[in-house]
């Protein structure tokens, strides 16, 4: 079984700093198997990124993700206020333990 | 616009049994692969079970086998979860999500409906 380990465990930044979240994958996984989403306080989480790099729809390009292998990262290029969230990896039926972003 | 809206959750004993439901609008609903996805309050997302679009394919997690069962009825647009042998560790609130069937990534969610486990 697959076990995806996020990190940081809370990232704390400030809006318009550059947010970079990492997901390690305990073996090497399929890059088509690898997807990021977010998830505000009392609501659904969302879909960001596909395959390891494709946004979902209506997602902003300040969002994107890389990596391959066993190592992923989520990068949000410019933070705006409503970026901090949770943000989970997944990978086929497997999530992480999740990252908070939180406001410095 | 896809719309899924889930139905059912509520207070239940242990070893007791519940039904949830998802309502899904807004897209071919028998073209799509779908899946049950779980919070623990405080806690992390945990894949529950997903199913093909013919509903000729089936997975659960290890943590669920043999005590839920996922199905679905493309006539009524509806997928459901009928989860029996109920234990305080499957209180969460559960989430229907539309699913792909390349990868398992799921776009569009649910609100989620709250079961609770509690004598």
């Amino acid at each position: 079984e697959i076990v995806l380990t996020q990190s940081p465990g809370t990232l704390s930044l400030s809006p318009g700093e550059r947010a970079t979240l990492s997901c390690r994958a305990s073996q090497s996984v399929s890059s088509s198997y690898l997807a990021w989403y977010q998830q505000k306080p009392g609501q659904a989480p969302r879909l960001l990124i596909y395959g390891a790099s494709s946004r979902a729809t209506g997602i902003p390009d300040r969002f994107s993700g890389s990596g391959s292998g066993t190592d992923f990262t989520l990068t949000i290029s410019r933070l705006e206020p409503e970026d901090f969230a949770v943000y989970y990896c997944q990978q086929g039926h497997t999530f992480g333990q999740g990252t908070k972003l939180e406001i410095k | 616009q896809v719309q899924l809206v889930e139905s059912g959750g509520g207070l239940v004993k242990p070893g007791g049994s519940l039904r949830l439901s998802c309502a899904a609008s807004g897209f071919t609903f028998s073209d799509y692969y779908m899946s049950w996805i779980r919070q623990a309050p405080g806690k992390g997302l945990e894949w529950v079970s997903y199913i093909s679009s013919s509903g000729s394919t089936i997975y659960y997690a290890d943590s669920v086998k043999g005590r839920f069962t996922i199905s679905r009825d493309n006539a009524k647009n509806s997928l459901y979860l009928q989860m029996n042998s109920l234990r305080a560790e499957d209180t969460a609130v559960y989430y229907c999500a539309r699913t792909f069937p390349i990868g398992y990534s799921h776009d569009y969610w649910g609100q989620g409906t709250l079961v609770t486990v509690s004598s």
